[in-house]
């Protein structure tokens, strides 16, 4: 089963600075990887899906980036609502067997 | 416009097994690229894949669970079940069902239900 690691565990803000979140896996998942962002009693909200294409409605201070074990979400420049948690989640190309990171928690410095 | 509910018992007793019901609207789980996955969330952890069942009724389980797991559709309802036997407080989350679209990431999701596993 292939494992995401997620890094750093939490990081810390402040708005209008830029944001960079590492996703590695312990093998290569092509470019199967998705993002998502959770904030506390809420729903996961899809960000980003085959590593750098923004879902629906995603503002562009998102952005994803890499392939094979690597991966980045950037957010530009954090807004106030951005401060939530962001799992990274693979799926092998066949079958599709998804997991998802431990998660890094962006909060306010 | 997409919509997921899921639906069952709040409180399960150990080594009963758990019967969870997705409802969804705003799409056809027989369109080719269509699929509905359940995933879990203990209290305060990261989020666990647990299933998927897609356009062709077949399905795929997290390898760590899929000998307590069933997955099944019913189309002309609009459902998906979910069922988890040899149920354990460990197995106490909120679970969620969600939407695929061609392997597009989980783009819907259920609001979840929380699930307790207790004597």
């Amino acid at each position: 089963e292939i494992v995401l690691t997620q890094s750093p565990a939490t990081l810390s803000l402040s708005p209008g600075q830029r944001a960079t979140l590492s996703c590695r896996a312990s093998q290569t998942v092509e470019n199967y990887l998705a993002w998502y962002q959770q904030k506390p009693g809420q729903t996961p909200r899809l960000l980003i899906y085959d590593a750098s294409n923004r879902a629906t409605g995603v503002p562009a201070r998102f952005s994803g980036s890499g392939s094979g074990t690597d991966f980045t979400l950037t957010i530009s420049s954090v807004e106030p609502e951005d401060f939530a948690i962001y799992y990274c989640q693979q799926r092998p190309n066949w079958p599709p067997m998804y997991t998802f990171g431990q998660g890094t928690k962006l909060e306010v410095k | 416009q997409v919509t997921l509910r899921e639906s069952g018992p709040a409180l399960v007793k150990p080594t009963e097994t758990l019967t969870l019901t997705c409802t969804f609207s705003g799409f056809s789980l027989i369109t080719t690229g269509m699929c509905v996955t359940w995933i879990r969330q203990s209290p305060g952890k990261a989020l666990e894949w647990l299933g998927l069942i897609d356009w062709d009724g077949d399905t795929y389980y997290s390898t760590s669970l899929q000998t307590r797991l069933t997955i099944s559709r019913d189309t002309s309802k609009n459902q998906v079940v979910l069922t988890m036997t040899n149920m354990d407080p460990d197995d106490t989350a909120t679970y969620f069902c969600a939407r695929i679209e061609n392997w597009k990431g989980f783009d819907f999701w259920g609001q979840g239900t929380l699930i307790t596993v207790s004597s």
